[in-house]
């Protein structure tokens, strides 16, 4: 297996753009999960499928961020508009029949500059 | 309010050495631990995770170990070599799909 797949996996944009990022998770895994990474804040988990429905969106920052997954095998993470502020490592994991309570496979990562 | 604390943030050893890394939380309603690896420019690499009803897990060279009361694990390195220079991050599932990560510690392992 190829593993979690993110793409792309660096995006440099100006403030105010709309920034995409997505995620092919492992075949078979029913549970996806978004993360962010800065050093001030470590990695924070903004939000979490199980079966292609968001279990828990407590972690997105704010409206600017939404997440979909209209299927097993893709899930999109999109920020408009953008901000300086949500320059980060945006990580995507997935794992199996028990959810978070399961071992995580994450992707390689997005790094997303905002300036 | 669960927190995770990794110290020391920065730690280098000399090759062959048995080392230790800590891990604190404030909550100790849990549900598992996990220690993970995260290579430089990398996605994190699960290494072991310890059930809240186990007191320890073991994988080649390394060992993890859970006290829940005093709310610390540890993960011990044996042997250690220049392959296991990396962060190593500690997670906490409170069973609720919420996961605190620890800030992780920066280990580098001297030649």
């Amino acid at each position: 297996d190829a593993g979690v797949i993110q793409s792309p996996r660096h995006e440099v944009t100006e403030m105010g753009q709309e920034v995409t990022l997505r995620c092919k998770p492992i075949s078979g895994h029913n549970s996806l999960f978004w993360y962010r990474q800065t050093m001030m804040r470590g990695l924070e988990l903004l939000i979490y499928f199980n079966n292609n429905v968001p279990i828990d969106d407590s972690g997105m920052p704010e409206d600017r961020f939404s997440a979909k997954m209209p299927n097993a095998s893709f899930s999109t993470l999109k920020i408009q508009p953008s901000e300086p502020r949500d320059s980060a490592v945006y990580f995507c994991a997935s794992g199996g029949l028990g959810g978070s309570t399961d071992t995580q496979y994450f992707g390689p990562g997005t790094r997303l500059t905002v300036l | 309010k669960q927190e995770v604390t990794q110290i020391p943030a920065a730690l280098s050893v000399p090759e062959g050495e048995n080392l230790v890394l800590n891990c604190s939380f404030t909550d100790s309603a849990i549900y598992n631990l996990q220690w993970f690896r995260q290579d430089p420019g990398k996605g994190l690499t699960s290494l072991l995770l310890i059930q809240s009803s186990q007191r320890e897990q073991t994988s080649g060279r390394l060992n993890a170990s859970l006290d829940k009361s005093s709310g610390r694990s540890t993960l011990y390195i044996a042997a250690s070599q220049p392959g296991d220079s990396a962060t190593y991050l500690c997670a906490v599932n409170r069973g609720d799909d919420k996961i605190i990560f620890g800030k992780g510690t920066r280990l580098h392992i001297l030649p």
